[in-house]
């Protein structure tokens, strides 16, 4: 069974940097049609995706975040991390990462969806 | 961009009542790329439907999803207490590739 587990610092300063990790155990972060994701999930609000990458290292983020965020993975630790800087109050969230399958139905047709989520982890942003 | 919208923001339904949740995409779709996700309080999301109408493991049949273009429905036949929770659509595209509706609360009347 697959499993995601973030990790990270949980209170961060205005202006600095968040780092978090996930860690995927289970399965090679190499193998088959997969991205891996970070989502967050602001305080009472909806999910807000940050951005994905493939194993060799594509990387897709948000247009409204791209400015401040990175995402790298390290195949050796199967692992991935999300670096977000110059955060502000409103970057608290609870941050999930997720795989993102990619598979092919029996016509040849792409999908694309969520199919395993880590719990989350909370990180404040405050001074 | 493509934008999603669910409706209604909240639904007040009792156990054994069908619940109908609407996602309505600003332009159309794939249904090869839609998406929904349940939420319970405190949890992280998971995978209920994928493709539309496709169940994923582990996702009762009393829930089913349709829909094509631009409106997609989710379909709960008979809720369960387990049920009561928060509802997201998603969304696959070229640019930006990922969005997330503003989800759809089934709370218990």
């Amino acid at each position: 069974q697959l499993q995601l587990q973030e990790s990270g610092s949980g209170l961060v300063k205005p202006s600095q940097t968040l780092s978090l990790t996930c860690v995927v155990s289970g399965d090679s972060i190499s193998s088959g049609r997969y991205a891996w994701s970070w989502i967050r999930q602001p305080p009472g609000k909806g999910l807000e995706w940050i951005g994905y990458i493939y194993p060799r290292g594509s990387t897709y983020y948000s247009p409204s975040l791209t400015s401040r965020v990175t995402i790298s993975v390290d195949r050796s630790k199967n692992q991935f991390s999300l670096k977000l800087n110059s955060v502000t109050a409103a970057d608290t969230a609870v941050y999930y990462c997720a795989r993102l399958t990619n598979y092919y139905d029996s016509s040849g047709s792409p999908q694309y969806y969520f199919d395993y989520w880590g719990q989350g982890t909370l990180v404040t942003v405050s001074s | 961009e493509i934008v999603l919208t669910q409706s209604p923001g909240t639904l007040s339904l009792s156990p054994g009542e069908r619940a109908t949740l609407s996602c309505r995409a600003s332009q159309s779709v794939s249904s090869n790329y839609l998406s929904w996700y349940q939420q319970r309080s405190g949890q992280a999301p998971r995978l209920l439907m994928y493709a539309t109408s496709n169940r994923a493991t582990g996702t009762p049949d009393r829930f089913s999803g349709s829909g094509s273009g631009t409106d997609f429905t989710l379909t709960i036949s008979g809720l369960e207490p387990e049920d009561f929770a928060v509802y997201y659509c998603q969304q696959y595209s070229s640019s930006p590739p990922i969005i997330f509706g503003p989800g759809t609360k089934v709370d218990i009347k």
